[in-house]
């Protein structure tokens, strides 16, 4: 079956603009994360939906950050106002109920000039 | 991730054996994992332990745990030039709805 996609894969703006990150989680998954990884460093957790609701969002770094997950499907990643600190790769994983398996995408790759 | 701490670099010859090294600090943590990414690709789950094993074995890849130092290890046997890649340790903690916290990798050169 079809893995977790991500859109775009990668997306380059300016400082200041608004941008939006999708992810389609694997068909059926119930929990889905975001991941943000920059350059040369590990992934670090972002937030976490399971079905519509977001679980914990305690790794979002401030406000200008937001995901829904309005379906229990597909989620977006809503950053306002884009600063060059928020170029990275942005994750998205999903795993199914009780299992501990996480399934990533591809990622989108985001540039703030 | 401050909490999982790895090396940052690994060079082997193709047929030799690999041991990839991490440490943790979170005595609460309930899985550990090993994941490579490969340039250009996502994170591919290679094997997890439950923090109340000590060792697990897949093909290849072994894993052992030692809880009481919080050290974890992925042994690759004769590896292969495929092999070379990013390799992150990585842990959930219970009751934390499985969130991952990764360290920050170690990437693996695999000389023919």
């Amino acid at each position: 079956g079809a893995g977790v996609s991500q859109t775009p894969s990668n997306k380059v703006t300016e400082k200041g603009k608004y941008v939006e990150l999708r992810c389609d989680p694997i068909s059926g998954h119930t929990a889905l994360y975001w991941y943000r990884q920059s350059l040369g460093q590990g992934p670090e957790f972002l937030i976490y939906f399971q079905g519509t609701g977001a679980a914990d969002d305690s790794g979002l770094p401030n406000d200008r950050f937001f995901a829904v997950r309005p379906e229990g499907s597909v989620s977006t990643l809503k950053i306002q106002r884009t600063e060059r600190g928020d170029s990275a790769v942005y994750l998205c994983a999903s795993s199914s109920t009780g299992s501990r398996e996480q399934f990533f995408g591809p990622g989108t790759r985001l540039t703030v000039l | 991730g401050e909490d999982v701490e790895q090396s940052l670099f690994l060079s082997v010859r193709e047929g030799d054996s690999s041991v990839i090294n991490c440490t943790y600090t979170d005595s609460s943590s309930t899985y550990l994992y090993w994941y490579k990414q490969e340039p250009g690709a996502g994170l591919q789950l290679l094997t997890y332990i439950f923090s109340n094993m000590d060792m697990k074995q897949d093909q290849r890849l072994t894993v052992l745990l030692n809880k009481k130092d919080k050290h974890l290890s992925l042994r690759i046997a004769d590896t292969q030039t495929g092999d070379s890649a990013i390799y992150f340790c990585a842990e959930s903690k219970r009751d934390a709805g499985n969130m991952l916290t990764f360290g920050g990798g170690t990437r693996l050169m695999v000389k023919p």
